[in-house]
């Protein structure tokens, strides 16, 4: 089955250094990537989609210079947190498909997620 | 504009028992559904989805959803519940005429009592 590879599953850093979390596409090309985060006991809150090759597109009130998202390759997106502060300690959550959800695929695969504490 | 509500934040249930988490949507085209569970600090685990067809879904574990349209809904359900099942669910959906973004539900906390 598709499989959706996220690093690190988590990492603690002091405020103001950047984050750069990892998010693979083992056995499939993906076409686009999301970017949810979630704080402790609410849903999923989509921050951002990212199409491989094109700048990605930010949520409302989602800041784009604090959360740089590169899509580079059909294989791999990454999450940049920079300058960290406490206030964007969460779980940070990838989601990849290959294109339209549509039959013979389970439509979008998760990343087993980032646990950000920033101290 | 497309949006999901789980009105039950915790569902209790016996082991043994069946077992419901309620979902209803809101799209304005066709909607594609899904149901994904959540175990602590871990990314989402896919059950089932809807997309078109069959109406009863069949997914992973045991677990299946009734898509009915007139009642915008799409519970998921499991004839007999089991200790492992304790988890978080969370009722997915994607507007087919919109974005291919998924727009998720609040969550249901399911805790099967043995």
């Amino acid at each position: 089955g598709a499989v959706v590879s996220q690093h690190p599953s988590w990492v603690i850093c002091k405020s103001g250094t950047s984050v750069k979390i990892e998010c693979r596409s083992l056995d499939f090309q993906a076409t686009t990537m999301f970017w949810y985060r979630q704080f402790p006991k609410q849903s999923l809150m989509l921050m951002a989609t990212s199409n491989e090759g094109s700048k990605a597109t930010y949520e409302q009130g989602v800041e784009k210079d604090k959360f740089l998202i590169n899509h580079a390759s059909l294989t791999l997106s990454t999450l940049t947190v920079t300058s960290a502060h406490p206030e964007d300690s969460s779980f940070y959550i990838c989601s990849a498909t290959p294109g339209p959800a549509g039959e013979g695929f389970y439509g979008y695969t998760f990343g087993s997620g980032t646990r950000l504490t920033v101290v | 504009a497309q949006s999901v509500a789980q009105p039950e934040d915790q569902v209790n249930v016996a082991e043994g028992n069946p077992l419901t988490v309620k979902c209803t949507y809101s799209v304005s085209g066709n909607p594609y559904l899904f149901w994904y569970v959540q175990y602590p600090n871990r990314g989402l685990q896919f059950l089932l989805k809807y997309i078109t067809g069959d109406n009863l879904v069949k997914g992973s574990y045991g677990f299946e959803a009734e898509f009915n349209k007139s009642q915008t809904s799409f519970h998921l359900k499991k004839p007999s519940a089991l200790v492992s099942d304790s988890a978080l669910y969370f009722c997915a959906v994607r507007d087919g005429a919109g974005a291919n973004n998924l727009f998720f539900g609040t969550g249901t906390r399911l805790t099967v009592i043995p």
